[in-house]
């Protein structure tokens, strides 16, 4: 079963400008991840966010968390066209959390 | 550095064949995790182990089968391929350690066309 759903499934915006991706999931969770793919590589991991913390920052990106609403939010600042690429958020699985289900992910295009 | 590889980068096998996807690991990490990758359904978890000579289903067992001898190799069968199993096939190997995993590290990825 799907946990993590992304939202948009599709986003296009100028470089420069800032892309918000969001993520719900349905079961309680110990910690979400984002990750990014490029085009036909593999996940790259990018920052995680326990479920006591609210926000977390990692150089030009923004996780928020809202256990209440099961729901995060990945923000980009100021994108670049090096940003293109798929992102993904994943949650904790399993009896013993030793599994993560990933969602379909959020398709980003910076154009220059 | 970690690093996890995968034997093959694309591979095109013919309906019915035997198909061995193998991915290593140098981090001499316990676990290791097979996933699909199809468009609008994310990463499926097919198998994954969490020591030698042991294998756990995930959702999406069926036709399928693994192999882990060493603690560095998990290598993902194919028994006999279909079409349906055309996909992106991705190995990931967390730290070891207590669970929930703080992060996955992962493979190049397999794309595996069965005609």
């Amino acid at each position: 079963s799907q946990q993590g759903e992304e939202d948009p499934q599709a986003l296009s915006i100028q470089e420069g400008e800032n892309a918000t991706m969001n993520c719900s999931y349905k079961t309680s969770i110990n910690n979400l991840q984002w990750y990014r793919q490029n085009s036909g590589r593999g996940l790259v991991h990018l920052i995680l966010i326990r479920s006591n913390e609210r926000e977390k920052h990692s150089g030009r990106l923004r996780v928020t968390l809202d256990t209440s609403k099961k729901s995060s939010s990945l923000l980009i600042t100021a994108s670049r066209a090096a940003d293109t690429a798929s992102y993904f958020c994943a949650t904790d699985a399993g009896n013993y959390g030793q599994n993560f289900v990933f969602g379909p992910g959020t398709r980003l295009s910076v154009l220059p | 550095d970690v690093k996890v590889t995968q034997s093959s980068r694309y591979l095109v096998k013919r309906t019915g064949e035997k198909v061995f996807l193998e991915c290593v690991q140098d981090m001499d990490h316990e676990n290791m995790f097979w996933y699909r990758q199809d468009p609008g359904l994310g990463l499926r978890l097919i198998y994954f182990s969490y020591d030698v000579k042991m294998k756990e289903k995930g959702d999406i067992p069926e036709g399928y089968s693994v192999s882990r001898e060493k603690k560095e190799r998990f290598s993902l069968i194919l028994e006999s391929a279909s079409t349906n199993q055309t996909s992106m096939y991705l190995c990931a190997s967390p730290p070891s350690g207590r669970v929930p995993y703080n992060e996955q590290f992962f493979g190049p990825g397999t794309r595996l066309t069965v005609l």
